[in-house]
């Protein structure tokens, strides 16, 4: 399976943007490539995801490189609440073109938010 | 919204017991997942299900069995509990058939055996 790597933390200034790497170069065509977040005391929940362009939601945009080895997270204006550790995790889909959603997790970028 | 429910919050049993940890989707998903959580090593995949009575091993799913005999409930079972099963346990769920691609998840067990 493709992996991901990602820093172990990174750290912001409230309302300051904040942009969280990611590199995938194992990556292959079909893979999508996920972000989930995981704040204190919970379970993951899911930010984005894209395939080759760009993608926006109310949470985040995810910028996606050219070759598509790596990606970033961009939260536009970090606050308080967005302390949580970030996965960038890699949907492999099987040879029919369907998964069932099998997401493997590393170990994630821990992003401190400070006042 | 989705609701991934977690029967327990926290549990602690001991060396040799069998232990139910059961997780209850409301949104009629087709997929649901079993991770564990430890330090240092991230979430891995135990056992998912893409059906009822389907399940699929995931990563690491030695010392655990699952059961999926309705759409909504996925269960899973440590046989025998032993102390390296100590970790947090997380459910997910996910639709299926090209609907959905978001994992839900539960809020987590953390589970102790002693």
């Amino acid at each position: 399976d493709a992996k991901t790597t990602q820093p172990n933390s990174m750290e912001s200034n409230e309302e300051e943007p904040v942009h969280l790497p990611c590199n995938h170069s194992t990556i292959s065509g079909t893979d999508y490539i996920h972000w989930y977040r995981q704040l204190p005391s919970q379970g993951p929940e899911y930010v984005i995801h894209g395939l080759t362009s760009n993608v926006n939601n109310r949470m985040a945009s995810l910028a996606i490189a050219e070759d598509r080895k790596s990606s970033t997270l961009i939260l536009h204006r970090a606050t308080l609440r967005d302390a949580a550790v970030y996965y960038c995790i890699l949907r492999v889909s099987n040879a029919g073109g369907t998964s069932y959603g099998k997401l493997t997790f590393g170990q994630g970028t821990i992003l401190t938010v400070h006042p | 919204d989705v609701k991934v429910t977690q029967s327990s919050r926290y549990l602690v049993k001991r060396t040799g017991e069998k232990v139910f940890l059961e997780c209850v989707q409301d949104m009629d998903h087709e997929n649901m997942f079993w991770y564990r959580q430890d330090p240092g090593l991230g979430l891995r995949l135990i056992y998912f299900s893409y059906d009822v009575k389907m399940k699929e091993k995931g990563d690491i799913p030695e010392g655990y069995s699952v059961s999926r005999e309705k759409k909504e409930r996925f269960s899973l079972i440590l046989e025998s509990a032993s102390t390296n099963q100590t970790s947090m346990y997380l459910c997910a769920s996910r639709a299926g058939g090209g609907r959905g691609e978001k994992l839900f998840f539960g809020s987590g067990t953390q589970l102790s055996v002693l």
